[in-house]
């Protein structure tokens, strides 16, 4: 079975850190590109970060630019993001989300279709 | 960024009836969309992928349409496990993903 398990969730003060990580197995997982979405309490889903299957290419939401770290060990089948100088605006649960792709190299269409359970970040003195 | 804007917010609606739900780009994203279903407490679960093709597992009540700016998802008959928030996304760009704000499908 396709999996993605969450940890490293929890309380913190604000400004300080997490690392979150997420477990992959049942796949092969260094041929996806990996993804972190969050939600916020009552709120939609947001898009926070993005890795290529070999980690060259990696994008971050505006508003976690400069303070989130995405990284993968393809070796481990792990996925992680290092969060410093978090904010009250940051507590949501955070999603690890497969990004899988389809079509040919000139058109490919990517969505996520393997998401975990989640993890929850408080950010709170 | 590519903005989706997604309408209505929330839908009340019965058992069996048929229901639309809009999603607007602020930028032609050709048929790079997709949607999600989210029920409380849990994780989404994609339903179509590049605007109009159906996830594996996901009934056939459920269709997608559209391109370029405007799409819309589809339940031909609503039944009681339908009742959910329901998010469009966009991928045109693989790394750099929007959402829509979602929309509540409430049972009338």
């Amino acid at each position: 079975e396709e999996q993605l398990v969450e940890s490293g969730g929890g309380l913190a003060q604000p400004g300080g850190s997490l690392r979150l990580a997420c477990e992959a197995s049942g796949f092969t997982f260094g041929t996806y590109a990996m993804s972190w979405v969050r939600q916020a309490p009552g709120k939609g889903l947001e898009y926070v970060s993005g890795i290529s299957n070999s980690g060259g290419s990696i994008s971050y939401a505006d508003s976690v630019k400069g303070r989130f770290t995405i990284s993968r060990d393809n070796s481990k089948n792990f996925l992680s993001l290092q969060m410093n100088t978090l904010r009250a605006e940051d507590t949501a649960v955070y999603y690890c989300a497969r990004l899988a792709r389809t079509g040919d190299p000139f058109n490919y269409y990517h969505y996520m279709d393997v998401w975990g359970k989640g993890t929850t970040v408080t950010v709170s003195s | 960024d590519i903005q989706m804007t997604q309408s209505p917010s929330s839908l009340s609606a019965s058992v069996g009836d048929r229901i639309t739900i809009t999603c607007r780009a602020s930028q032609s994203i050709r048929t790079y969309l997709n949607w999600y279903q989210q029920k409380p407490g849990k994780a989404p679960r994609l339903l179509i992928y590049a605007a109009s093709s159906l996830q594996s597992g996901v009934p056939s009540r459920f269709s997608g349409s559209g391109s370029r700016t405007d799409f819309t998802l589809t339940i031909s008959s609503l039944q009681s496990e339908d009742f959910a928030t329901y998010y469009c996304q966009q991928s045109y760009n693989a790394l750099q993903i929007t959402f829509g704000q979602g929309t509540k499908l409430e049972m009338k």
